[in-house]
């Protein structure tokens, strides 16, 4: 099994949809949790970091389940900007820090 | 420009050859990271560094490639004797670790095209 999982997509929703990430991690000695978003051949750039509470930060919602192990991401009134591959990224600290990213989820906004 | 800046963006060489990566990483961070990324997966974790420390390298970095930070400012990513299989993107990041959080800033990447 795969240390970081997310859904496979890709995702291709109409302009104004809600649309829901999920990923999954293995390890429970994991402490801190982000999602990034990565456009076609650019880097990847910080979206969010996914506190215990769960944050919201305008149309993006991230939450945490540490007893199920999943972090998810919601995106509500997707624009065709939202277009791109989402990446949830797990940092454990065992003797070091390990950061792990998943294999991305790939969203297409639709006019 | 304040971000991670990477050189060269683009390298073609022939297999056999070496090539080396420089990463200048925004510059009050302390932890610094290389990773290779390939079509349709996320980036694979390579190795960082705490300041000039190489604190950890993945199983995947063979013998062939090494990476320095000699004063705790840029880092250099060589891979000696490249094989058609190094061909991906090269990631550099860097981050100010806080507690437990560690936000990474990634520069532009480097291309590597190995014939």
């Amino acid at each position: 099994r795969k240390e970081v999982e997310q859904d496979p997509g890709p995702f291709n929703v109409p302009e104004g949809a809600t649309v829901a990430f999920n990923c999954t991690y293995s390890n429970s000695a994991s402490q801190s949790f982000f999602w990034y978003r990565q456009d076609c051949r650019k880097e990847p750039k910080l979206l969010m970091s996914v506190y215990s509470s769960g944050n919201e930060d305008g149309r993006f919602t991230a939450q945490l389940n540490r007893a199920s192990q999943y972090i998810s991401l919601l995106i509500r009134d997707s624009k065709l900007s939202d277009s791109a591959t989402y990446l949830c990224v797990v940092n454990q600290k065992t003797s070091y820090d390990k950061v792990i990213f998943g294999p991305g989820t790939s969203l297409s906004v639709i006019p | 420009d304040t971000g991670v800046s990477q050189n060269p963006r683009h390298k073609i060489t022939k297999r056999g050859q070496n090539v080396t990566f420089r990463c200048d990483p925004i510059s009050e961070h302390n932890r610094l990271y290389w990773y290779r990324q390939t079509l349709g997966q996320g980036p694979e974790f390579l190795t960082y560094f705490q300041n000039e420390a190489q604190l950890e390298k993945s199983r995947l970095l063979s013998d062939r490639f090494s990476a320095e930070r000699p004063k705790g400012s840029f880092s250099t990513l060589e891979i000696q004797r490249t094989e058609q299989g190094d061909s991906a993107m090269y990631l550099c990041a860097s981050s100010l670790v806080q507690g437990a959080y560690n936000e990474q800033f990634f520069g532009p990447g480097t291309r590597l095209t190995v014939l």
